[in-house]
């Protein structure tokens, strides 16, 4: 079975500019969720999506966003870009949201400059 | 969400066991203990799951005493691709879903 994908791996960008990034999770797995890490920051929550719905939200600012499709491909979008947002972006799938504990699988994320 | 504390770096070398320890005193009663392993540049991998006492599974197992303040990842025979941070995550992941709450991890590096 494939593993999560994300794409693109690498994306350059400048201040002020938008980006779209994706992401296809594990066949069968409805959950998708998006985290942002860097070296001062560590790995931090950005959003999780189930079934075309964001069911939780960590603490960033609006300009990140996100949306699933009904094939629970998952896409994220950071706004008017800022220096700072310059990290490694990842998304998890796991097979359901809710019910008992399952693991989340990591994607080898995208890597966002931002010049 | 408890918050969770574990050394931030240790050294080995191949063949010997090692075992990491988080304490997390803030623990409530529907919080799992999850542990996570990242290599540079990838994503995290998920190693092992425990409610409490000894969860065993073919790469590590996972130690919580009966209090569940803390616990122990122990990896057996670690070889020189076990070097990676580990990350020790409690929280209610039956609710919580997918927001895993990261800390800031071990640094395990293995030397020949």
């Amino acid at each position: 079975k494939a593993g999560v994908t994300q794409t693109p791996r690498y994306l350059i960008k400048t201040r002020g500019q938008q980006v779209t990034l994706s992401c296809s999770p594990i066949s069968g797995h409805r959950s998708v969720s998006w985290y942002q890490q860097t070296p001062g920051q560590g790995l931090q929550f950005l959003f999780e999506y189930f079934s075309e719905t964001q069911r939780n939200k960590g603490n960033f600012p609006g300009r990140f966003s996100g949306r699933q499709f009904s094939n629970s491909r998952s896409e994220m979008n950071v706004s008017t870009l800022e220096l700072g947002d310059s990290a490694l972006y990842l998304c998890a799938s796991r097979v359901r949201g809710t019910g008992a504990p399952d693991e989340q699988f990591f994607g080898p994320g995208t890597r966002l400059t931002v010049l | 969400l408890a918050k969770t504390t574990q050394p931030i770096s240790m050294d080995s070398y191949e063949g010997q066991e090692v075992n990491i320890t988080c304490s997390h005193n803030n623990i409530a009663t529907n919080d799992y203990i999850t542990w996570y392993q990242q290599f540079p540049s990838q994503g995290p991998r998920f190693i092992i799951q425990g409610y409490k006492t000894k969860v065993t599974n073919e790469v590590a197992s996972l130690f919580i005493p009966a209090d569940r303040k803390s616990s122990t990842l122990s990896l057996p025979r670690v070889s020189l691709s076990d070097t990676a941070v580990y990350y020790c995550l409690v929280g209610e992941i039956y609710n919580q879903g997918g927001k895993l709450i990261f800390g800031q991890g071990t640094e395990l590096s293995v030397k020949p």
